[in-house]
């Protein structure tokens, strides 16, 4: 069965960087568009950021543009969120999520999530 | 510019039945949307793919009380026999071309 388990979260200074990683079972990364989407304590969802199921596209919430890098390892079968410049407005339970069909579309399975805390 | 809204919340009484709404912002009625259930203290669960003209598809184990219906610009999530563990946020979600859009989310009380 399908099972995404996120990784790396913990308490960072502000203008630090933090790796998240997501390890994907049950389906192979390279068929999938896969997500990153944040939460923010008491908050709703916010898309991240989005890499397509080759690994040629990859594309990202205004928010973060310019300081976070989606990637993955298809050996691995594992997903990656580079955080660099980190702000305390980024601090969230950060999701990976996969997409149901390789192009756009719904998320149709979730993990549990890792919270990223960025506080001095 | 494309919004998802929903109302803040939502409540209705053990066993009876309850729709949670989602409106697409104008121009946009043709997007589908899918549902998303969040209880306290997990994470997010797909619970279906909703399209225009109302046809849906649920994701794995997914109860048959859990339904989904659209009109015009509107997205509806109705579940019937309310039960304890449906107290819950409840999210729609959309998505283009290198983007995803989230609704505010529906906070279910169930009574």
């Amino acid at each position: 069965q399908v099972q995404l388990v996120e990784s790396g979260g913990g308490v960072v200074q502000p203008g630090r960087s933090l790796r998240l990683s997501c390890a994907a079972s049950g389906f192979t990364l390279s068929n999938y568009g896969m997500h990153w989407v944040r939460q923010a304590p008491g908050k709703g969802l916010e898309w991240v950021a989005v890499i397509s199921y080759d690994g040629n596209k990859k594309y990202y919430a205004d928010s973060v543009k310019g300081r976070f890098t989606i990637s993955r390892e298809t050996s691995k079968n594992t997903l990656y969120l580079q955080m660099n410049s980190l702000r305390a407005e980024d601090t969230a339970v950060y999701y990976c999520a996969k997409c149901l069909q390789a192009a756009a579309g719904p998320l149709d399975f979730w993990g549990l999530g890792t919270l990223v805390t960025v506080s001095s | 510019q494309l919004v998802l809204t929903q109302s803040p919340s939502a409540s209705a009484s053990l066993g009876a039945s309850v729709k949670v709404t989602c409106t697409l912002s104008s121009g946009h009625s043709s997007y589908a949307i899918a549902w998303h259930q969040q209880q306290p203290e997990k994470g997010p669960r797909y619970l279906m793919k909703l399209n225009s003209d109302g046809t849906h598809t649920k994701g794995d184990g997914i109860p048959d009380r859990f339904s989904g219906s659209s009109s015009g610009a509107e997205r509806y999530l109705t579940i019937s026999s309310l039960q304890s563990e449906d107290e819950a946020d409840y999210y729609c979600q959309t998505w283009g071309t290198g983007f995803v859009v989230f609704g505010g989310g529906t906070k279910l009380t169930v009574l």
